[in-house]
């Protein structure tokens, strides 16, 4: 039964390119969020999906960062042109109800850390 | 501004050793409190979930208690081992919005010989 898998575990980016990360779920999960951690800092909320559908990304900039989660295949966070701000660990994390269900777990994935150059 | 805050933000004990970990919390109005453990370079794995309705919660060496009249929470670790040394991370969840959890930066505690 494996867990929330994200890949790549690194990733380097020069200014400007792009960068995509790849979560799968655990299974029999179809809620994913995305969180981003900055050193020293807690995570911080960008993200919610169901299959298929963006329920809140209030927690993402606007520009430059999409997320999706296919009816098929991982979810997706992209960002565009990266600048060094960037620089972070990026974990997902899935559940299999609406978090509002007080016992609803959340599992995350080990995180991709992304390093912009 | 939903906040929350951990203390101390360091802590160092010896193998055998007892600690407690602190949770303050301004997220209102409340519905759930999980402590979390994460490793270095590895992501985040529940410890436990309460409820404002729940006061304490155990797994195994790990005893989590909740006030949810003075928004506090603490987690107790008993007969600490080695691989205790890890972050620890406190997250709050509101009824607005629940899946916007609120994350705390987290103690970092480690175990020595």
């Amino acid at each position: 039964n494996a867990g929330v898998m994200q890949n790549p575990r690194h990733l380097v980016r020069r200014r400007g390119q792009e960068a995509r990360l790849r979560c799968s779920p655990m299974k029999g999960h179809s809620h994913v969020y995305w969180y981003r951690q900055l050193p020293e800092e807690g995570l911080k909320f960008m993200v919610y999906l169901q299959k298929e559908n963006i329920i809140d990304e209030s927690g993402m900039p606007k520009e430059r960062f999409s997320a999706e989660f296919p009816k098929e295949g991982p979810s997706i966070l992209r960002i565009q042109q990266v600048v060094r701000g960037d620089s972070a660990a990026y974990f997902c994390a899935s559940s299999p109800g609406h978090l509002s269900s007080y016992n609803s777990p959340l599992h995350f994935g080990n995180g991709t850390r992304l390093t912009v150059t | 501004k939903n906040q929350v805050e951990q203390s101390p933000q360091s802590l160092i004990i010896l193998e055998g050793k007892n600690c407690t970990l602190q949770c303050n919390y301004t997220v209102s109005p409340f519905s759930n409190l999980r402590w979390y453990k994460q490793d270095t370079g590895r992501g985040p794995v529940s410890l436990t979930i309460m409820t404002f309705s729940e006061n304490t919660k155990s797994n195994g060496r790990y005893t989590a208690t909740l006030d949810a009249d003075t928004k506090q929470s603490s987690l107790h670790i008993t007969a600490s081992q080695l691989s205790d040394s890890a972050s620890y991370i406190c997250v709050v969840s509101g009824m607005d919005s629940s899946y916007k959890l609120i994350f705390g930066s987290g103690t970092r505690l480690l175990v020595r010989p």
